[in-house]
């Protein structure tokens, strides 16, 4: 089974600075998607970036960005410029299985940007 | 275009009593999914359906819970009776399908048991 973990159940950070959140994965698959969802307080979750692990090259949008080291199973979201937008909930997920695909959700981190 | 589409926003009832959601898909999203999300948890896999077939539902307490997703578009989940640990967000999210495409979730039901 598939298992997603989120040491940080919380952070916070100055508005403009930059903030790291952690996300550690366990698999025996070798192909899958990895996903970083943020739910504010309206509760929609929103995708606010997507890894495939096939793919080298760390995924990128605009402010956001990932640092996907495979060998270590680990998936961090780095946030630059942060903005007082950003505050909400963060939950990191990975999905597997050609045919049986299961979105599988860390515990989420709750992140405040502090004006 | 409308995206996942989930009714009611909130919903208070009565331990034993029943309960239903509903949830509508973005149009032509073949897979669709039930979510449980406990206050400060990530969600939870109840039950995920292919078009009008449940092929995951391994999570969901069938003692109680049941859904279904007639005609492969709409569907509903039903708790009969609820309970006090009911009480948690319900999403429901759908996706074309495959590993290439992202689920989008509705803003969910938030049940609370009293």
């Amino acid at each position: 089974a598939q298992t997603v973990t989120q040491s940080q159940p919380e952070m916070s950070v100055q508005e403009a600075e930059t903030v790291t959140l952690s996300c550690t994965y366990d698999t025996s698959e070798s192909n899958y998607y990895l996903f970083w969802y943020k739910q504010p307080p309206s509760r929609q979750m929103i995708l606010v970036i997507r890894q495939e692990a096939y793919k080298q090259q760390n995924a990128t949008e605009n402010r956001f960005s990932v640092n996907f080291q495979k060998a270590a199973k680990s998936f961090s979201l780095k946030i630059s410029d942060s903005q007082l937008g950003d505050t909400a909930m963060y939950f990191c997920a990975f999905l597997t299985n050609f045919g049986n695909e299961k979105l599988t959700f860390g515990t989420g981190t709750r992140l405040t940007i502090i004006p | 275009e409308a995206g996942v589409v989930q009714s009611p926003r909130y919903k208070i009832i009565e331990k034993k009593q029943p309960v239903a959601f509903w949830c509508n898909p973005i149009s032509g999203h073949n897979t669709l999914y039930w979510y449980l999300q406990n206050l400060g948890q990530g969600p939870e896999l109840l039950i995920r359906y292919e078009n009008e077939e449940a092929v995951d539902d391994s999570q969901l307490p069938k003692d109680r819970f049941s859904a279904e997703r007639l005609k492969g578009v709409d569907s509903t989940l039903k708790i009969q009776p609820a309970e006090l640990g009911d009480s948690a967000v319900y999403l429901c999210a759908s996706s074309g399908g495959g590993m290439n495409t992202e689920a989008f979730f509705g803003q969910g039901t938030r049940l609370t048991v009293v």
